[in-house]
């Protein structure tokens, strides 16, 4: 069974400082890796996605998130935060025939 | 504007009481899903349908009833509420269920309170 583990229900850096929001799955097959955004309520939409291909994949907004398959990872960074970045922030699994498994989520503050 | 729509946007309930939400896409995609939302759970699978005529149940389907009778639209029916039902349910929608090359489309959510 696939399930999505993302470390750290709430991460706050300083405005400027880097993003890193940690998410590592579990899969018996290859997997189709996702991460979603939600502002305060709304629903979610797609940062980006890793299929096949370049294990380093780009984003909206500057995010970009890098596959690691020997180490079962998926984790999502930014250079630099802005204020705006503030969100909630969920990684999902895949493969084919399945629906999308969501990781519990974590919250990033950015503080001035 | 392409895109999802659920309805109402929020409800409080009587507990016992009937309740469908819905769910409208205007995309023509084949694929539709039932999550709910609750704190420091994520979004957990109730249902889901990869084509017109068919569903399936997803991790937490108990008490809850889904039909898929066209492309466009998939309600979700509590057919009597309990408090545990309390949640933040979103709708969503991709190309092809059996693809996940495809990403989801989401719903804004409704708010279901079951008092």
């Amino acid at each position: 069974a696939q399930s999505v583990t993302q470390l750290g229900s709430h991460v706050s850096v300083s405005e400027g400082a880097l993003v890193l929001l940690r998410c590592n799955y579990s899969s018996s097959v290859p997997p189709y890796l996702f991460w979603y955004v939600q502002y305060p309520n709304q629903g979610l939409q797609l940062l980006l996605k890793y299929t096949t291909g370049a294990t380093l994949v780009k984003g909206i907004n500057g995010f970009e998130a890098e596959f690691k398959k020997s180490e079962t990872s998926f984790h999502l960074t930014k250079p630099s935060a802005h204020m705006s970045d503030a969100a909630e922030y969920f990684c999902a699994v895949s493969q084919a025939g399945t629906a999308l498994i969501f990781g519990k989520g974590t919250t990033l503050s950015v503080s001035s | 504007i392409a895109g999802i729509t659920q309805a109402p946007t929020s409800q409080i309930l009587a507990a016992g009481r009937r309740m469908t939400l819905r769910c409208t896409q205007d995309m023509r995609h084949n694929a539709m899903y039932w999550y709910r939302q609750d704190l420091g759970l994520g979004l957990r699978l109730i249902h889901y349908s990869n084509t017109a005529g068919t569903t399936g149940k997803g991790e937490v389907p108990d008490g809850y009833s889904v039909s898929r009778a066209n492309t466009d639209d998939f309600p979700l029916t509590l057919a009597s509420a309990v408090p545990s039902q309390t949640s933040v349910y979103f709708c969503a929608s991709s190309l092809e269920g059996t693809d996940p090359l495809y990403g989801y489309t989401f719903g804004s959510g409704t708010r279901l309170t079951v008092v």
